[in-house]
């Protein structure tokens, strides 16, 4: 099955820094790789997610970029706020029959904003 | 939010006792999810569901069991609790692709 890796686990950046978190995953049939924020206490939060037909993707101040070839995908976050610190959790998704999605996700990376 | 509603939001119960968490959903969404968080492992799918009366084993599935008698309802049900199946359980529904998940389910088995 699928095996998805998420560095680093800890982060820690001061306010108006950049942020990178990485992830590798093993299926070269995953398609579809999301990022979620999960704020204490709360459900994850999707925040963008990429498909892999499409190597970078961006939104505002968060940015995704994905290497087929290599298997890894990445998170950019600029310019970094306080409310930017939380848990974020790559996951990584090939098609089941029909649409249905199994997510497999990182182990997390928690991000600390430091003002 | 995504229109989810878990409930309850947190429970404790005892090795041994029967326990079923519940997933609302208001979206009309074909797909719903159950995962387990636990420190270390990210979220781990436990079941899934592609319609009415229509699921599928995940990753972690053992010991846990779903039903889905109405498009808006998946039910989670642990037959019979233990310490292992202590976790925060998280439901989400899926749109075109994406998932979005409940504010989740605090389990404390004693």
């Amino acid at each position: 099955g699928e095996n998805v890796e998420q560095h680093p686990s800890t982060l820690s950046v001061q306010e108006g820094d950049s942020a990178v978190i990485k992830c590798t995953y093993s299926d070269s049939a995953s398609n579809y790789f999301p990022w979620y924020k999960q704020e204490l206490g709360k459900g994850p939060q999707l925040i963008i997610d990429i498909r892999s037909n499409v190597g970078e993707k961006k939104d505002q101040r968060i940015a995704v970029t994905l290497n087929k070839t290599a298997k890894h995908f990445s998170l950019h976050i600029t310019e970094t706020q306080p409310e930017d610190s939380a848990v974020y959790f790559c996951a990584a998704s090939r098609p089941f029959p029909g649409s249905a999605r199994q997510l497999t996700f990182g182990s997390g990376t928690q991000l600390t904003v430091l003002p | 939010d995504a229109g989810i509603t878990q409930s309850p939001r947190h429970k404790v119960t005892e090795t041994g006792t029967p326990v079923t968490l519940r997933c609302h959903q208001t979206e009309n969404h074909r797909y719903m999810y159950w995962y387990r968080q636990d420190p270390g492992h990210g979220l781990r799918l436990i079941h899934y569901s592609y319609g009415v009366k229509d699921t599928d084993k995940g990753e972690v599935s053992d010991g846990y069991s779903v039903s889905r008698s109405k498009t808006e309802d998946f039910l989670l049900t642990l037959e019979s609790a233990t310490s292992s199946q202590t976790s925060v359980y998280f439901c989400a529904i899926q749109g075109a692709s994406e998932q979005y998940f409940g504010p989740g389910t605090r389990l404390t088995v004693t």
